[in-house]
């Protein structure tokens, strides 16, 4: 068990809608990281905060937005929705960037 | 921007040695990690590296050569359960340390 939490698993959606992921990082971690992965791909950055902070920016499609709220933990919204945007979402902690933690994922279909 | 680059597949016997290389192109460059992935399963540490040289944790050793811009993780004594995806990633300075992830290497080991 990382410590890190993500929910949900599983996200089913259709087209068009609009989803928000969950991620509580490991007691003690500042900072919260947000891997997009889908099938036989590479982990893609989207986005990194420090301490509420937005502290750096991969290739994030501006549909996609995140917070780091006060307690921590961080949000992953995700709106108009493409059948490509199916993957599995990942969020990390660290205390700083030599070792990450990685959640579970959260596996998105859009159908 | 980053780039890594590094073998998309690997085939090794069980009980042998093998090395998996990773080169990258960086500004601010601050250290290189690796992690292993199993189906299904989230990313997991296994080491970093900020200096020069070799640097063991039991059966895995990695190399960083900062004038080379490359690294490698070398696994031995390799058992069945090694077969999984290896991804190396930069930590970059700027922004707090963002982590950027190579597309991963999968390692199949063999009887």
């Amino acid at each position: 068990d990382s410590g890190v939490t993500q929910t949900p698993k599983h996200l089913i959606t259709a087209t068009g809608q609009r989803v928000t992921l969950r991620c509580s990082p490991r007691s003690g971690d500042l900072s919260v990281y947000w891997y997009q992965q889908s099938l036989d791909q590479g982990l893609q950055f989207l986005i990194q905060y420090y301490n509420g902070e937005e502290r750096a920016k991969g290739n994030i499609l501006e549909r996609f937005s995140a917070q780091q709220f006060p307690d921590l933990h961080s949000e992953l919204n995700l709106s108009s929705l493409e059948l490509g945007d199916s993957a599995l979402y990942f969020c990390a902690s660290s205390a700083g960037g030599e070792k990450l933690f990685f959640g579970s994922g959260t596996q998105l279909s859009v159908l | 921007g980053q780039s890594l680059e590094q073998p998309s597949e690997v085939t090794a016997v069980e009980g042998a040695i093998v090395q998996i290389n990773c080169t990258y192109q960086t500004s601010g460059f601050y250290g290189l990690s690796w992690y292993q992935q199993h189906d299904g399963g989230a990313p997991t540490f296994l080491s970093y590296n900020a200096l020069d040289g070799l640097e063991e944790t039991g059966r895995f050793s990695s190399f960083l050569s900062r004038s080379d811009s490359y690294g490698y993780l070398l696994l031995q004594e390799l058992q069945m359960k090694d077969s999984a995806s290896y991804f190396c990633a930069v930590s970059t300075t700027g922004g707090y340390q963002k982590v950027t992830f190579g597309i991963g290497t999968k390692l199949q080991v063999i009887p």
